[in-house]
Formats: C-alpha cells, sequence, structure tokens
C-alpha cells in the first residue's frame, strides 16, 4: 500500500531564517506531487505541483521553491521566511495515467509551520 | 473560471439527524469531483469520487454524494450523523492545468459541528 511522510510536524522558525520541509511517497512511482498551504484551518492554497523528476510548476509567485531531487521525493524550501510564510503545509500525491479516469489525491499529515 | 462554492461557513446537526454539506462547481466540460474530509492538524482524507455513472455516490464512513448536473451541485449527505463526524469538509473538482495535466480545485471549506 502507498503511504505518505511529511516531516517534521512541526517547525517555529524566526523571520529570515531558511525552511526546509521534506515529503515522500512509499509505494508507488512516478506519482503527482503537491505542495498546499492551509492558513487559519480554512482553504488550501496549491503552491506547487510536481509530475516527474525536476519538473516543477509554480502556482503563486512568493518566497518559497520546490524541488523533485528523486521520485517520490518532494521539497518545499525558502532561502528567508517572512511571517506571512506561517501554516500548515500539506504534501499530497496522486497517481496520472493518461486515459484512465481522473484519482483523488491522498495527503500527508502536514507540517504547522510558525514564523516568530 | 473553474471554481469550487461551499456556501456555508459552518453546518450544525443534531447527533442522528441526516446531514447534507453543500457543494456548487463551475467547470468547463465534463467536472469529476471529490470530497474530503479534515480533523483538526491532520491531513485530508479523501471520502467519495465523481466521475461518471450514478449520480449518486458512496464512499467512506457512511457518506454519500448525489451529483446534480442541471443544478452543478454535488452535496455531501449521511442519513445519521455521529458526533465523531465533526470535522472540516472540502469539496474539489479536478481540473486541467496547461502542459502539465490535471490539478484540484478545492472549495473554501465548510465545517460541521455534530452536537450530543
Amino acid at each position: 500500500s502507498q503511504t505518505i511522510h511529511q516531516w517534521p510536524a512541526t517547525l517555529v522558525q524566526p523571520v529570515g531564517s531558511p525552511l526546509s520541509l521534506e515529503c515522500t511517497v512509499e509505494g508507488t512511482s512516478n506519482p503527482n506531487l503537491y505542495w498546499y498551504r492551509q492558513a487559519a484551518g480554512r482553504g488550501l492554497q496549491l503552491l506547487f505541483y510536481s509530475v516527474g523528476i525536476g519538473q516543477i510548476s509554480s502556482e503563486v509567485p512568493q518566497n518559497l521553491s520546490a524541488s523533485r531531487p528523486q521520485d517520490r521525493q518532494f521539497i518545499l524550501s525558502s532561502k528567508k521566511l517572512l511571517l506571512s510564510d506561517s501554516g500548515f503545509y500539506l504534501c499530497a500525491w496522486r497517481k496520472e495515467i493518461e486515459g484512465q479516469n481522473p484519482y483523488e489525491q491522498y495527503f500527508g499529515p502536514g507540517t504547522r509551520l510558525t514564523v516568530t | 473560471a473553474q471554481s469550487v462554492a461551499q456556501p456555508e461557513d459552518q453546518v450544525n446537526v443534531a447527533e442522528g439527524n441526516p446531514l447534507t454539506v453543500k457543494c456548487t462547481y463551475s467547470v468547463s466540460g465534463n467536472p469529476y469531483l471529490f470530497w474530503y474530509v479534515q480533523y483538526p492538524n491532520r491531513g485530508l482524507q479523501f471520502l467519495l469520487k465523481y466521475i461518471t455513472g450514478d449520480n449518486l455516490v458512496k464512499g467512506s464512513y457512511g457518506f454519500e454524494a448525489e451529483f446534480n448536473k442541471s443544478q452543478t451541485s454535488f452535496h455531501l449527505k449521511k442519513p445519521s450523523a455521529l458526533v465523531s463526524d465533526s470535522a472540516l469538509y472540502f469539496c474539489a473538482v479536478r481540473v486541467r492545468r496547461g502542459y502539465y495535466g490535471q490539478n484540484f480545485v478545492f472549495g473554501p471549506g465548510t465545517r460541521l459541528s455534530v452536537l450530543p
């Protein structure tokens, strides 16, 4: 079966510090991967998605970046955090097979980031 | 623009009563619709999806959803609510995003409170 991991679970960082959040998926190959941010326990904002190694699409211009160094690894980074970067960060994966019905996304447990 | 609306921020229902969480959508082409649930400080869990076929879709934990094409709605329902159903519920629609294929657009979420 497939599982998705995120770490760390919680993080408190000062403004201006760097950030690295990691997401890994097990039990599948070549998944589509996604980073979302959820503010104030409500709506999801899609930040980045990736259809393969080294292929990243950014949905929202900001001081965050994403990388996919391996097939099942997705990393969210920042060189200098802002207060507005605080939130709940969710990673998700889904399988995409052309010609087949759309598959649902599966979400990781999330990382709670507080920028102080 | 392709979008999802959840017109109610909050739904309150007594335990044992039927519950409905509303969702309307606006997409071009055939809609592929999904419902997710989120418990506090957790990732989203997939409940059910509509791709094609029967308008009434059954999912996890006794939930079902009714697809209504003429009203562009996909309301989530359960015949008898449990206190443990209290959570945040998200409706989502799959959309095409440029060259890289498909992504999901999520509604703003509806907080369900089931009162004992």
